[in-house]
Order: C-alpha cells, then structure tokens, then sequence
C-alpha cells in the first residue's frame, strides 16, 4: 500500500534538545511538506520540497530545519531556537510542486510535546 | 491577503440534518479549493475539490458551492452522520496550500 509514514507518533523534547521526525513516502511523489498543526490555527506550513536537493522556507520555519537527500525521505528538526515547539506535526507529499490543484497526501503525524 | 477565514468554528448537527461550513478568501490568484476531513489523531485526508471555473460539485453526499464573485465557497454535507464528526478544513491554492482554521463538526443520533 503506497502512502506516508511518519514516526514517531508521540515525541518528547527536553529543554535545549534537538529532535527529529522521520517522514518517508513511497508514493514516488516529487514534493514533500511539512506543516504544523495547533488547536484553533489550521495547518502552517514549516518547509517544502520541490525536488530531491532542494527545500523552501514556509510561513514559519524559524527554529526548524530538513534535508531532501532521497526522494523518498523528508526529515523535519525541531532545534532548541523553537521556543514552543509542542503542536502536532503533518508531512505531506504531492506529484508535482510549485503548481496548483495538485491534491496533497497527510501522513498520520507526530506529536511533540515539553518535557 | 493570503488567509482564508472559515465558519463557524464549531457545529452540532441531527443525524439527517444538513452540515454547512463556510470560507472565504480575499487573493483573486487562488485556483484551487480543497476541502480535508481530519479525525483525531489522524492526518487530513482529501474530501473534495473544485476549480473556480464551476459553481458546484458534488460526491455522494457532500457538495461544494463556489461563488467566485463574492470569493466565498462552502461544503454542505446532506443526511449527516455520526461517521461523519470530525474536522473540516478549506484550503486555497496557486502553488502553496492555505488552509483555513477548521470546523469541528458533531454529529448526534
């Protein structure tokens, strides 16, 4: 079965920690997304990925990096510069990027939480 | 310019009933309106879709209503069921996503 698969589900960050959340796809899907996801806020987007090598800042990539060195694989980090990194996190993946209407599959997410 | 505001927040319907949740967006350059249905602990999933060339769509029982003049478009759900509680999201598009706040729906038996 092709789709999205994001781990851990539950993660939880000690102050001054970096943390990593896996997200691999094998739907052959050229962009890759990630997006945060708080109550009452919708979904905003962290990073994208167009193609494999290259990556784009969101609306709210301060505290956060990634890498795009497979296709298949889009790991997100949550640095210690997030202040308030405890929210549910969503990769996302789509054919093509950069163009509209191309419809976007959600993994299952993580959810980060403060220790 | 980029926003897309949704309403209402929250919505308790009959089973039977008609769910109707509403968004609206200012960027004229949007062309492309998904709605997402997310249960809890899930990722959004893609309901339905529409283009502005049309003014509705409809899949079984959902429909989406699309008023490109007044840059408002809405889901309504007919016959809603219990299955169907969640959150709904709208989302607008040239090439990035915007999506909206997002609508818990209940519905009761």
């Amino acid at each position: 079965d092709g789709g999205i698969t994001q781990s851990p589900k539950y993660l939880f960050r000690k102050e001054g920690q970096n943390v990593t959340l896996s997200c691999e796809q094998n739907l052959n899907h050229d962009a890759m997304y990630w997006y945060r996801q708080d109550p009452g806020q919708g979904l905003r987007l962290i990073y994208y990925s167009q193609i494999v090598n290259d990556f784009q800042k969101g609306d709210i990539a301060e505290g956060y990096s990634v890498s795009r060195e497979k296709k298949e694989s889009f790991p997100l980090t949550v640095t210690s510069a997030q202040k308030n990194p405890t929210a549910f996190y969503l990769c996302a993946s789509s054919f093509q990027g950069g163009r509209s209407g191309q419809p976007q599959h959600f993994g299952d997410g993580t959810r980060l939480s403060i220790l | 310019q980029q926003q897309v505001k949704q309403s209402p927040q929250s919505l308790i319907v009959q089973k039977g009933g008609i769910s109707i949740i509403n968004c609206a967006y200012e960027n004229t350059a949007f062309d492309y309106f998904p709605w997402y249905q997310q249960f809890p602990g899930k990722g959004p999933a893609l309901l339905i879709a529409i283009r502005p060339d049309v003014s509705e769509k409809k899949e079984g029982r959902f429909t989406i209503s699309f008023n490109k003049s007044a840059k408002q478009f809405s889901l309504h759900i007919m016959d809603s069921q219990p299955g169907d509680s969640a959150t709904y999201f709208c989302a607008a598009s040239t090439d990035k996503l915007i999506f909206g706040t997002g609508t818990r729906l209940q519905v009761f038996p």
